[in-house]
């Protein structure tokens, strides 16, 4: 069964610091990664996915994440923070051969507050 | 219509009501799932239908949690004589099959219903 792990439920950051989320992922195959953002009150939204393309990965608002196969990592990065980015970050694999599970398997997920 | 719809946003019970929740999926999108998130954590598992068979409903957390989809398109989250710890928000998300040509794997979701039971 595959599995992400999200090291540090709460991340600050100044406004124009990097931005470093990290999760690490269990799975017997390379799954598909993806990183949602919520927003109060609000659904997920996707930031970026890993389809077993490109390994570095480019999403919205300015963000990216790098498949690593050897650390079994997909951590999220922004090389300049902005008070916009505060919200709740989650990492989630999903399965992709045949008889493994089809719904997305979410970490605890990550609050990123950003300071001024 | 354009994303995934759920009603009613916010609903308030109290225990022992029963409770019905409503997800319409993006148009053509086959497979729904539902999620339930309590406060401050991540999204769990509930159910996943591909258009009206309920293929996995291992996350449900009681036999107090039913789920259908008769029609393939509209789902309803029926959760029956409520309790205290069943206040959450309930996501739902659809998406095309993952295998088929142009399968993204990727979930579109909706903005939840808030569950609380009194």
């Amino acid at each position: 069964a595959q599995s992400v792990t999200q090291l540090g439920s709460h991340v600050s950051v100044s406004e124009g610091a990097l931005v470093l989320l990290r999760c690490n992922y269990s799975s017997s195959v390379p799954p598909y990664l993806f990183w949602y953002v919520q927003y109060p009150n609000q659904g997920l939204q996707l930031l970026l996915k890993y389809t077993s393309a490109a390994t570095l990965v480019k999403g919205i608002n300015g963000f990216e994440a790098e498949f690593k196969k050897s650390e079994t990592s997909f951590h999220l990065t922004k090389p300049s923070a902005h008070m916009s980015d505060a919200a709740e970050y989650f990492c989630a694999v999903r399965g992709v051969s045949s008889g493994s599970a089809r719904q997305l398997t979410f970490g605890s997920g990550t609050q990123l507050t950003v300071l001024p | 219509g354009a994303g995934v719809s759920q009603s009613p946003r916010y609903k308030v019970a109290k225990r022992g009501q029963d409770v019905a929740l409503r997800c319409d999926p993006i148009s053509g999108h086959v497979s729904l799932f539902w999620y339930q998130q309590a406060l401050g954590q991540g999204p769990e598992f509930l159910t996943y239908f591909q258009n009206e068979a309920q293929l996995d409903k291992s996350g449900l957390p009681s036999d107090r949690f039913f789920a259908e989809r008769p029609e393939g398109s509209v789902s309803t989250l029926k959760i029956q004589r409520t309790q205290q710890e069943d206040s959450a928000v309930y996501l739902c998300a659809s998406s095309t099959p993952i295998l088929t040509s142009g399968g993204t794997g990727e979930l579109f979701f909706g903005e939840g219903s808030r569950l609380t039971v009194l």
